[in-house]
């Protein structure tokens, strides 16, 4: 049972250069969400998706996209990265009830010069 | 807006003490509130969960509050260790939206003494 998993662990991009971040988790969670960290601005939601078929906006969703794959997958696109999207991003699944805590993957950091 | 404050971003404490970590919030009534444990490198770890109706949540070495009039809760870590030492986020339900949204505050970055 590896929980949350996130590939890659580190990247560094290019400005304009475009990638997509993969998650997945086995726990058979119906919810699964992107967020990314900056120092000092603790974890920001960018995407979600209760549920397989559906994704919603969160509180930054500007320059990303996402796709849930299926239930296990859940992945985010940078288009055409920029500075600005420097940062560590965080997977999460949830099961879908009142009260659920949210798992976390490891992390991928990412660097866009 | 919902707004989430910690704090302070960094805490010393001797080992042994109690470790006392504070989360205030704004402009919302969540039904509950939860904490995590994030050590560097890694991703937040969920620890505890409390409810609107429950004044108090244990678990080993570890105490939360919630008090829903002043909008606050506490986070004891008695007995503390060195292994203890990691950032605390406090997290509060999103009140609109599907999925079970989190806002997290930034954070209380907790070092333990030897």
């Amino acid at each position: 049972n590896a929980g949350v998993t996130q590939t890659p662990k580190f990247q560094v991009l290019k400005t304009g250069q475009s990638m997509t971040l993969q998650c997945a988790q086995d726990m058979n969670h119906n919810s699964m969400y992107w967020y990314r960290q900056d120092p000092g601005m603790g974890l920001r939601l960018i995407y979600y998706s209760a549920s397989e078929g559906t994704t919603d906006k969160g509180e930054v969703p500007n320059g990303y996209n996402v796709s849930r794959l299926n239930k296990r997958e859940f992945s985010l696109r940078l288009e055409s990265a920029a500075p600005s999207q420097t940062s560590v991003y965080f997977c999460a699944s949830s099961d879908f009830d009142g009260y659920s805590e949210q798992y976390f993957g490891p992390g991928t950091r990412l660097t866009v010069t | 807006s919902q707004k989430i404050e910690q704090n302070s971003e960094a805490l010393n404490i001797q080992e042994g003490k109690t470790a006392t970590l504070t989360c205030n919030y704004t402009n919302y009534s969540p039904a509950y509130l939860q904490w995590y444990r994030q050590d560097p490198g890694r991703g937040p770890v969920f620890l505890l969960l409390i409810r609107e109706n429950e004044k108090e949540k244990r678990k080993e070495r570890l105490k939360v509050t919630f008090d829903t009039t002043l909008k606050q809760s506490l986070f004891h870590i008695t007995a503390s260790q060195p292994a203890d030492s990691a950032t605390y986020l406090c997290a509060l339900p999103i009140s609109s939206g599907s999925a079970r949204q989190l806002t997290f505050g930034s954070g209380t970055q907790l070092t333990v003494l030897p």
